[in-house]
């Protein structure tokens, strides 16, 4: 059973252009999160999608940042006119279920993460 | 606003020996605790959760127990292992919801 899948792995742009990060998240798995790692740093939830639907974007920056969860395909975050500050980790998550503090069996609503996306902006 | 803090950021420890990591938290409302762990340019993995309803959970090496009036938790690793070496986090969510909040880390070191 693969694990949640992320890529590029290393992503470079320089100022101003466009980053897309992709997300395929776990077999069974219809929840996707996605967390930034600034460094030193734990990571912050940015956004938490399922499919054709974004339920909470709380944590995503209001300008320059979206994302989406097509009905087909990969979850993509996008980032446009990139920034140095943008430079960080960003790891996707997925469950089965929305993650409720654990009333369901870990196993089912726990958030699995992927290897990540090292964005480096020149 | 950091509301789950490690405040050690390394801990070295001797093969065998026990590793404890500790974790503070700030939010009342958190009631689902997780570590995870994270070796280099990987993504983190998970190891094992307590619910606030518990204050101890175990599997295997790992054990974690948690003290809710002092808001605090520990993760117990016995006996510890080279392979055990990696940056560990613990992690937190209220009830009802889904967002999970991260402390620093903590990068554990066992040396042979």
């Amino acid at each position: 059973n693969a694990g949640v899948m992320q890529n590029p792995r290393h992503l470079v742009r320089r100022r101003g252009q466009e980053a897309r990060l992709r997300c395929s998240p776990m077999k069974g798995h219809s929840h996707v999160y996605w967390y930034r790692q600034l460094p030193e740093e734990g990571l912050k939830f940015m956004v938490y999608l399922q499919k054709e639907n974004i339920i909470d974007e709380s944590g995503m920056p209001k300008e320059r940042f979206s994302a989406e969860f097509p009905k087909e395909g990969p979850s993509i975050l996008r980032i446009q006119q990139v920034v140095r500050g943008d430079s960080a980790a960003y790891f996707c998550a997925s469950s089965r279920l929305a993650g409720l503090g654990g009333r369901s069996p870990p196993s089912t609503d726990t958030q699995y993460f992927g290897p990540g996306t090292r964005l480096t902006v020149l | 606003d950091q509301q789950v803090k490690q405040n050690s950021p390394s801990l070295s420890v001797q093969e065998g020996r026990i590793s404890i990591l500790n974790c503070d938290y700030t939010n009342s409302m958190f009631d689902y605790f997780l570590w995870y762990k994270k070796y280099p340019a990987e993504g983190p993995t998970f190891l094992i959760s307590i619910s606030s309803i518990k204050d101890k959970n175990e599997d295997g090496r790992f054990t974690v127990f948690l003290n809710k009036s002092a808001k605090h938790l520990s993760l117990h690793i016995v006996p510890s292992q080279p392979g055990d070496s990696a940056v560990y986090f613990c992690a937190a969510s209220a009830r009802n919801d889904y967002k999970l909040s991260f402390g620093a880390g903590t990068t554990v070191t066992v040396r042979a």
